[in-house]
């Protein structure tokens, strides 16, 4: 059991290039997130998937496009990168736990730099 | 608007202490708060979650107390280790149907031997 997969584990992009972020889970769970993570300012939510077919937006999706490519995979992809993307973005998935409870499950990260 | 505060930004304990770390929530629905914590260069892991029907949940030197009448629950860290050394998040959501969680800012936590 892999769990929550992310590549590439690194990256550097010039500005105005694009890019897509791969995560891939195989708890067969239903629900899939991509999150940011700034010194500072904790995790927060760019889009997230509820279940297969269904995409919302978090709250910071200003800047990226989703893809839930089916139950195992989830992309996130930056059309034009900008620096204020430069973060490191976390993979997560879910399905309801003991009592309704979600327990999210992240993947190793993303570390993206934006020249 | 932040939903969920956390302090202190950071925390450092002498090995064997107790490190402690505060979180308040303002919306009144959230019904489910778990703790993360988050190991450099890796994703965060959950640590322990408690619902707002107890007012304390232990899992070995792992505590969290809840205080629902005043929204504040808190991590408490007892006997803390070196290897305790990491950042915890906070965070809440309402359990049932679907819900996303919102997280606290953090709070790095060095413990010295």
């Amino acid at each position: 059991n892999a769990g929550v997969t992310q590549t590439p584990k690194f990256q550097v992009l010039k500005t105005g290039q694009s890019m897509t972020l791969q995560c891939a889970q195989d708890m067969n769970h239903n629900s899939m997130y991509w999150y940011r993570q700034d010194p500072g300012m904790g995790l927060r939510l760019i889009y997230y998937s509820a279940s297969e077919g269904t995409t919302d937006k978090g709250e910071v999706p200003n800047g990226y496009n989703v893809s839930r490519l089916n139950k195992r995979e989830f992309s996130l992809r930056l059309e034009s990168a900008a620096p204020s993307q430069t973060s490191v973005y976390f993979c997560a998935s879910s399905d309801r736990g003991g009592q309704g409870a979600y327990e999210q499950y992240f993947g190793p990260g993303t570390r993206l730099t934006v020249t | 608007q932040q939903q969920v505060k956390q302090s202190p930004q950071s925390l450092i304990v002498q090995k064997g202490g107790i490190s402690i770390i505060n979180c308040a929530y303002e919306n009144t629905a959230f019904d489910y708060f778990p703790w993360y914590q988050q190991f450099p260069g890796k994703g965060p892991a959950l640590l322990i979650a408690i619902r707002p029907d107890v007012s304390e949940k232990k899992e070995g030197r792992f505590t969290i107390s809840f205080n629902k009448s005043a929204k504040q629950f808190s991590l408490h860290i007892m006997d803390s280790q070196p290897g305790d050394s990491a950042t915890y998040f906070c965070a809440a959501s309402i359990r049932g149907g679907y819900s996303t969680l919102t997280f606290g800012k953090g709070t790095m936590l060095l413990v010295s031997p």
